[in-house]
């Protein structure tokens, strides 16, 4: 298994939907978790962090499963400027790991 | 407030030349790391660094050196440039490697090896 997986995508979805993206990850002691967005080959900027109650901002929601080692993200009324890949970030003991990320087409 | 600086931003070399690519963050961060991304592909880790002095391999390290004599900097070597090195690079940095902190990145630097 690998250490994070994500669904590469792409996600095409109509301007104004909901769409909804998850990560899975291997190490259950890992202990901080992000998702990070990144524009066509620029550097990945901090999307959120995502906390184990769960945490909303704005239009965005992340969502942790430490039992099942998933985190989710959840983006409603979806906007042409949220066209991007998706990073989902693993802080664990020894390490920080990238998810390959999930892409997603907003569609006028 | 300039966070993780990299550069030079774009540099051509030719195929066995060296350079180094420089990233320097002032934000006292005790972790940095170096990332390369190929076209439609995930960020791969270079090198790694948890402190002035301390630096260990990451996935894909052959034809890099890194070192960390300050906490502010930590360089990138290409010692002999292959084509295979083009690519673009990413600098991160984060308070500490583990734990809540956010990690940072430099703008890019875009590297073509002919």
């Amino acid at each position: 298994r690998k250490e994070v997986e994500q669904d590469p995508g792409p996600f095409n979805v109509p301007e104004g939907a909901t769409v909804a993206f998850n990560c899975t990850y291997s190490n259950s002691a890992s202990q901080s978790f992000f998702w990070y967005r990144q524009d066509c080959r620029k550097e990945p900027k901090l999307l959120m962090s995502v906390y184990s109650s769960g945490n909303e901002d704005g239009r965005f929601t992340a969502q942790l499963n430490r039992a099942s080692q998933y985190i989710s993200l959840l983006i409603r009324d979806s906007k042409l400027s949220d066209s991007a890949t998706y990073l989902c970030v693993v802080k664990g003991d020894d390490k920080i790991i990238f998810g390959k990320g999930t892409r997603l087409h907003i569609l006028p | 407030n300039a966070g993780v600086t990299q550069t030079p931003k774009f540099q051509v070399l030719k195929t066995g030349q060296s350079m180094t690519l420089q990233c320097a963050q002032d934000m006292n961060h005790e972790y940095m790391s170096w990332y390369r991304q190929d076209p439609g592909m995930g960020l791969r880790l270079i090198h790694y660094s948890v402190g002035a002095g301390i630096t260990d391999q990451g996935e894909v390290p052959n034809g890099y050196n890194v070192s960390r004599s300050t906490t502010e900097d930590f360089p990138l070597r290409l010692l002999s440039a292959a084509p295979s090195q083009t690519s673009v690079y990413f600098c991160a940095s984060s308070r500490t490697l583990q734990g809540p902190g956010t990690i940072y990145f430099g703008e890019g630097s875009w590297l073509t090896v002919v």
